[in-house]
């Protein structure tokens, strides 16, 4: 199985900050990667897919990079509404798998 | 607008079964690949079983092989996980999922989530 692993597990930061979450691949996935966002009690809704296709409706602000292992969720300017927590998930083979998750706190 | 509503959820006893159902609606679901997704309490996210558009190849986690099982019935736009032998593990709101893909690349990914469906293995 592939193993995802996010860096950091959390973090706080202010509302106009820059943020930047870091997935790893423990093998290559080509661009195989996807972003979601979960809100507390809320089902998962996905931002990126494709490594760096913004999904329609998803805020500009949002935006993703990588290939291969090493991949990156980039919020340009932190939003009151981007509280939340924060997966990586591989779709390159059987069984698809996550990342830990990252929460991104208020500071 | 796409809409994924899961039933079936509840509170079973270790051993026992439940049938989780997901009503598709806004699209027709026959031309899309379908997963369950499940999230233990205070956990991350676990892919569960995947099954194709038409129902003819299906996968499973490790977790649940031989003890789930993913269906279609296309004509009611409702897709299903029979769940068998459940374990205090089990215990998670269980996601149903719509998958797409850039046909052009061929990557996939989870373009709508239902609100899940909360199951609980406790005796």
């Amino acid at each position: 199985d592939i193993q995802m692993t996010q860096s950091p597990s959390s973090l706080s930061a202010s509302v106009g900050d820059r943020v930047t979450i870091t997935c790893r691949a423990s093998q290559n996935i080509n661009f195989y990667l996807n972003w979601h966002q979960q809100k507390p009690g809320k089902a998962p809704n996905l931002l990126i897919y494709a490594a760096s296709s913004l999904q329609s409706g998803v805020p500009s602000r949002f935006s993703g990079s990588g290939s291969g292992t090493d991949f990156t969720l980039t919020i340009s300017s932190l939003q009151p509404e981007d509280f939340a927590t924060y997966y990586c998930q591989q779709s390159y083979s059987a069984p698809l798998t996550f990342g830990g998750g990252t929460k991104v706190e208020i500071k | 607008q796409v809409q994924l509503v899961e039933s079936g959820g509840g509170v079973v006893q270790p051993g026992r079964s439940l049938r989780l159902s997901c009503a598709a609606s806004g699209f027709t679901l026959r031309t899309y690949a379908m997963h369950w997704v499940r999230q233990a309490p205070g956990r991350g996210l676990e892919w569960v079983a995947d099954i194709s558009f038409d129902g003819s190849n299906k996968k499973y986690a490790d977790s649940v092989k031989g003890r789930f099982t993913i269906s279609r019935d296309n004509s009611k736009n409702t897709l299903y996980l029979q769940t068998n032998s459940l374990r205090g593990e089990d215990t998670a709101v269980y996601y149903c999922v719509r998958e797409s893909i850039v046909v052009a690349t061929a990557a996939t990914y989870f373009d709508y989530w239902g609100q899940g469906t909360l199951v609980t293995v406790s005796s």
